[in-house]
């Protein structure tokens, strides 16, 4: 995708609830992949789900699942059973040409004990 | 463990000077990615190699070159650093670098510009 965009700058759930994290994107490519990465504070990025844009079927992952409505342009990351170790900053990026990866300016999820 | 080592972790260093970071890709991974994370301009893609060769250009400052040499780990040169240069720069790499292979990302390498 050439732009995504993140408007939720962020989001807090309780422990063991569910959270919905949403994306849109925008793109002129045809074959594209969009991503769930995952920074917590160690700065590290941490792949978390990814989704082929031909596939209707939308990816699982554990706790992690995403919603992608391909006409809309959405993507969005559901997070069931939040744990302490999910607050963290949520990317979306996707692909373009070359696997090149574009981010929006992420969500900074927190996780409420 | 992604299996893609950035060194060093830290540097700081002071304005005009020159630096270096080293990025060592996953085993069997091809393609080399450099993104720049800095607080008020979120994560840059800055550029990428494929096999030794450039494919793709992004924000990268003229200042800033880099290369993958032949056994597939890439350097990223920063020169005449200036204070806005502080960030944390990050390698990643795929397999293919087409547009189904995820980035693997390293641990960053922060630069502060004293």
């Amino acid at each position: 995708a050439q732009t995504v965009t993140q408007s939720q700058p962020e989001m807090s759930v309780q422990e063991a609830e569910t959270v919905t994290l949403s994306c849109t994107y925008d793109t002129s490519e045809s074959d594209y992949y969009l991503f769930w990465y995952k920074q917590p504070p160690s700065r590290q990025m941490i792949l978390v789900i990814r989704q082929e844009a031909y596939k209707q079927q939308n990816a699982t992952e554990n706790r992690f699942s995403v919603n992608f409505q391909k006409a809309a342009k959405s993507f969005s990351l559901k997070i069931s059973d939040s744990q302490l170790g999910d607050a963290a900053m949520y990317f979306c990026p996707g692909t373009g040409a070359n696997s090149k990866l574009t981010f929006g300016k992420g969500i900074t999820l927190s996780v409420r004990p | 463990d992604s299996g893609v080592t950035q060194t060093p972790k830290h540097l700081i260093t002071a304005t005009g000077q020159r630096v270096t970071l080293r990025c060592s890709p996953r085993s069997g991974d091809l393609s080399v990615y450099w993104y720049q994370q800095s607080l008020d301009q979120g994560l840059q893609f800055l550029i990428q190699y494929y096999n030794g060769e450039e494919r793709a250009k992004g924000n990268i400052l003229e200042r800033f070159s880099a290369q993958q040499f032949p056994d597939l780990h890439s350097e990223l040169n920063l020169s005449s650093l200036e204070l806005g240069d502080s960030a944390l720069y990050f390698c990643a790499s795929s397999v293919r670098g087409a547009t189904n292979s995820p980035l693997h990302f390293g641990n960053g390498t922060r630069l502060t510009v004293t």
